[in-house]
């Protein structure tokens, strides 16, 4: 079975700093990986994607995830928070029925 | 090109009553998914479509809830008779056949059984 933890359901860093949300994974295959997000009012948008090519994913807004089997981690990053990066992430990993983390809410102060 | 469509946005009813919803997946995606997040918790998966048939219904909760894709476009999720715990934003989301099989969201309905 296959299975998400995301550390911290809320996250909260100032405006220009570095965000990190923490995804760790288990799958008994090789797993496919990604990162969702949801503002205010929306749907889910994928931020990124692991399909088992490069380790470190670029995404959209800066985002990137690196892929680490060794720590079973994917954990996504921001070199410079934005406020309009406020939003809460979900890890995800699964080739269909996708399973998800819980979540992480980012909140960013100016 | 449009996104996935998800109606209505929110709905509020009784409990045992009978609730509709509908989603439009994108044009041309064979692949059809609801998924549900009860408040608080994580977003779990319900079914999933290929074209018009149930390729994995091993998340549904109960035979309270069906799902239809007639003619494998939209499709509905009916819940009937409502009960509380069926309370929470039920997703869809559609996905190409084949490729890297990202999966695009609806923005949800928000189903609040009272």
């Amino acid at each position: 079975a296959q299975s998400v933890t995301q550390l911290g359901s809320h996250v909260s860093v100032s405006e220009g700093a570095l965000v990190l949300l923490r995804c760790n994974y288990s799958s008994s295959v090789p797993p496919y990986l990604f990162w969702y997000v949801q503002y205010p009012n929306q749907g889910l948008q994928l931020l990124l994607k692991y399909t088992s090519a490069a380790t470190l994913v670029k995404g959209i807004n800066g985002f990137e995830a690196e892929f680490k089997k060794s720590e079973t981690s994917f954990h996504l990053t921001k070199p410079s928070a934005h406020m309009s990066d406020a939003a809460e992430y979900f890890c995800a990993t699964g080739r269909r029925a996708l399973t998800f983390g819980s979540g992480t809410r980012l909140q960013v102060q100016p | 090109e449009a996104g996935v469509t998800q109606f209505p946005s929110h709905s509020v009813i009784e409990k045992g009553q009978t609730v509709t919803l509908r989603c439009d997946p994108i044009s041309g995606h064979d692949n059809l998914y609801w998924y549900r997040r009860v408040m608080g918790k994580e977003i779990k998966f319900l079914l999933h479509f290929v074209k018009e048939s149930k390729q994995d219904e091993s998340g549904m909760p109960n035979n309270r809830f069906l799902a239809e894709r007639t003619g494998g476009t939209y499709s509905t999720l009916k819940v009937q008779p409502a009960e509380l715990e069926d309370s929470g934003v039920y997703f869809c989301a559609s996905s190409q056949s084949g490729g890297p099989l990202i999966q695009y969201f609806g923005a949800g309905t928000r189903l609040s059984v009272l």
